[in-house]
């Protein structure tokens, strides 16, 4: 199976600030089948991006998924009160679907 | 949009299995398919399983091969997932999530919406 490794693990950041969160496979990820989430304390996952790099619906456009192959990312370009949050990646290209660890974006 | 709503925590002893239910509240419910996953304290996401209710045709991962099953009650729009042998390991929140794509088996996709999640404590 895929293991997808995300890097950092935390994320210190005041608001307004830019957060970059790296997401790493152990072998090339087809057609960019890399999904991100974001887990808010208590809440269950919700979908932010899929295709590496395609908001979905009601995203705002401050998140920003990049990638290919093995290296993915996603950019918060400048963090509001609500972001601060675990965001997990997951990919769908290869059977089973798997997630990273997360990575935790936590307020300064 | 479909709304996923799942059943009650649950408090289990070591041994015994846990059933969890998970109602969709409107949409197509028959062709996509509702896939169970978890995510242990301080853990991350683990797939487990889905099934495609139009097809009650299920799809496991290997680690739970044999100890889940997974089914579908088409009249309530309803998916159950039921894990036996529990263990302390198997303490977690469990999530139902709909495949992103309709008539794909569970884990190809993305998975959109999740239901809130139940929390399944096993304890002696």
């Amino acid at each position: 199976e895929i293991v997808l490794t995300q890097s950092p693990g935390t994320l210190s950041l005041s608001p307004g600030e830019g957060a970059t969160l790296s997401c790493r496979a152990s072998q090339s990820v087809s057609s960019s089948y890399i999904v991100w989430y974001q887990q808010r304390f208590g809440q269950a996952p919700r979908l932010l991006i899929y295709g590496a790099s395609n908001r979905a619906t009601g995203i705002p456009d401050r998140f920003v998924g990049s990638g290919s192959g093995t290296d993915f990312t996603l950019t918060i370009t400048r963090l509001e009160p609500e972001d601060y949050a675990v965001y997990y990646c997951q990919q769908y290209g290869r059977s089973p679907p798997t997630f990273g660890q997360g990575t935790k974006v936590e307020i300064k | 949009q479909v709304q996923l709503v799942q059943s009650g925590a649950e408090v289990k002893r070591p041994g015994s299995s846990v059933k969890v239910s998970c109602k969709a509240s409107a949409g197509a419910f028959g062709g996509y398919a509702i896939n169970w996953l978890r995510q242990a304290p301080g853990q991350g996401l683990e797939w487990m399983g889905g099934i495609l209710p139009i097809s009650e045709m299920t799809k496991y991962a290997q680690e739970f091969e044999g100890r889940v099953t997974i089914t579908t009650d088409k009249s309530t729009s309803t998916t159950f997932m039921e894990l036996n042998s529990l263990t302390s390991a198997d303490t977690a929140f469990y999530y139902c999530a709909r495949e992103s794509a309709p008539l794909a088996p569970g884990g190809t996709w993305w998975f959109d919406p999740w239901g809130q999640g139940t929390q399944v404590t096993v304890s002696s």
